[in-house]
């Protein structure tokens, strides 16, 4: 079965330095999303995007947040100064369509903000 | 705005044992409703569903029901695995569709033999 592959699988930086996380979707997948889960909270929608444009966000997603598909593979989420309440695992998604039944994780990068 | 609670855990049971993992939602309208499971070092994987009231989703002998008069969502198999050992996430999405899923905390499930 085709999967949602992320990587690093951990990640750990600095405060103040900037971190990518890479995801590679689903190949045939038009709809990209990124989650996340602060340890022993909910996991928290942060952004999509369709057609290479954000279609929408959270308002966790700010300034600091960017997302990208640099080419036909790649999923980035770029977070420019990493703060310590950006600890979390980060989850990659996709889907062929805007249906919600057709969603696919990836295992998520966890992200240590030191 | 929407939210999503479930159960705590983590819940540890023993094999054969009756599960239920309980869930309880906040939505205006008529919100999908989800379960994803995580197994260890995997991504989340959609359990089952159900899109209106009243409906049951089921799969992997897993079931739950849309309750809308109480707002539930209840997770119950009736007899568990060890293979079932895994975190289980509650989640809505608003009316009208999108992927804009709200998760609960996931409920961590142990089976033992």
């Amino acid at each position: 079965e085709p999967e949602v592959t992320q990587t690093p699988s951990h990640q750990v930086t600095q405060m103040g330095q900037e971190v990518i996380l890479r995801c590679v979707p689903i190949s045939n997948h038009l709809y990209f999303y990124w989650y996340r889960q602060i340890l022993g909270q909910k996991v928290e929608f942060l952004v999509s995007f369709y057609n290479n444009e954000i279609s929408e966000k959270s308002e966790i997603f700010d300034d600091q947040f960017s997302v990208e598909r640099p080419d036909g593979s790649n999923f980035t989420l770029k977070i420019r100064s990493t703060k310590l309440e950006d600890s979390a695992m980060y989850f990659c998604a996709s889907s062929d369509g805007g249906s919600n039944e057709k969603l696919f994780f990836g295992s998520g990068t966890q992200l240590s903000v030191l | 705005g929407n939210s999503v609670t479930q159960m705590e855990g983590p819940v540890t049971l023993s094999e054969e044992a009756f599960l239920t993992i309980n869930c309880t939602y906040t939505a205006t309208g008529y919100p999908s409703l989800f379960w994803y499971v995580q197994y260890p070092g995997e991504g989340l994987q959609l359990l089952l569903k159900a899109t209106k009231a009243d409906d049951k989703g089921s799969n992997k002998g897993f079931e739950a029901t849309y309750r809308k008069e109480t707002t539930s969502f209840h997770l119950e198999k009736g007899s568990v695995q060890v293979s079932d050992s895994a975190v289980y996430f509650c989640a809505l999405a608003p009316t009208g569709g999108g992927n804009k899923l709200t998760f609960g905390t996931g409920t961590q499930l142990k089976v033992e033999l």
